[in-house]
């Protein structure tokens, strides 16, 4: 059974670092790019970035280049998603999912969501 | 960047009912949209790609149309799980979401 399992919810405070991790299974890791996607409270879903677990190729939105780092293990198969200074703006669930491999693709599959909290 | 509109962003609607959701795309993405539903406190979950192929478990009574820009999910006969939050998604340049569509009881 394929799963991506998020680590947990987080509440930091404006300024502070933070790194959470998303664990795939059931399923080649290196095989399938791994995306985040941002939910803010009430709204719609981002796509935030993308990366191949197997060359650490990346793709940004041009809205979040330079905002965020999108990282992967793929010893561990775990992708991760970065942050070096958060801010209050930050504050929302994040979710990683898994790309279908092939040239156009859709997310099949969803991490369970991470809950960042950032206030002072 | 492609941009992708949904209408309405509400709908109300009753068991039984047959529904419709429009997607528009700001651009020619063939047939490369998929719809996703997502309900409370969950994550999304993928119901139709490449237009109108149907994920497999997903029900039949969901099915999907369109190319180039325009693009509908229906719903044949909602049911009561059905009631969520509904979004499109292209996958031709990157990948857009549309604004969502909430399907509520009327």
């Amino acid at each position: 059974e394929v799963q991506l399992v998020q680590s947990g919810a987080e509440v930091k405070k404006p300024g502070e670092s933070l790194k959470i991790s998303c664990k795939g299974s059931g399923y080649s890791f290196s095989s399938h790019w791994i995306a985040w996607v941002r939910q803010m409270p009430g709204k719609g879903l981002e796509w935030m970035g993308i990366i191949n677990p197997d060359d650490s190729d990346i793709r940004y939105s041009p809205s979040f280049q330079g905002q965020v780092t999108i990282s992967a293990d793929k010893s561990i198969s775990t992708a991760y998603l970065q942050w070096s200074s958060l801010k209050a703006s930050d504050s929302a669930l994040y979710y990683c999912a898994r790309r279908r491999s092939g040239t156009y693709d859709p997310f099949d599959y969803w991490g369970q969501g991470t809950l960042v909290t950032v206030s002072s | 960047d492609i941009q992708m509109t949904q209408s309405p962003s509400t709908l109300s609607a009753s068991v039984g009912d047959r529904v419709t959701i429009t997607c528009r795309a700001s651009r020619d993405i063939s047939s490369w949209l998929a719809w996703y539903q997502q309900k409370p406190g969950k994550a999304p979950k993928l119901l139709i790609y490449d237009a109108s192929t149907l994920e497999s478990g997903v029900p039949s009574r969901f099915s999907g149309s369109g190319s180039g820009t325009e693009f509908t999910l229906t719903i044949s006969s909602l049911q009561p799980g059905d009631f969520a939050t509904y979004y499109c998604q292209q996958y031709n340049v990157y990948w857009t979401f549309g604004q969502g569509t909430k399907v509520e009881i009327k």
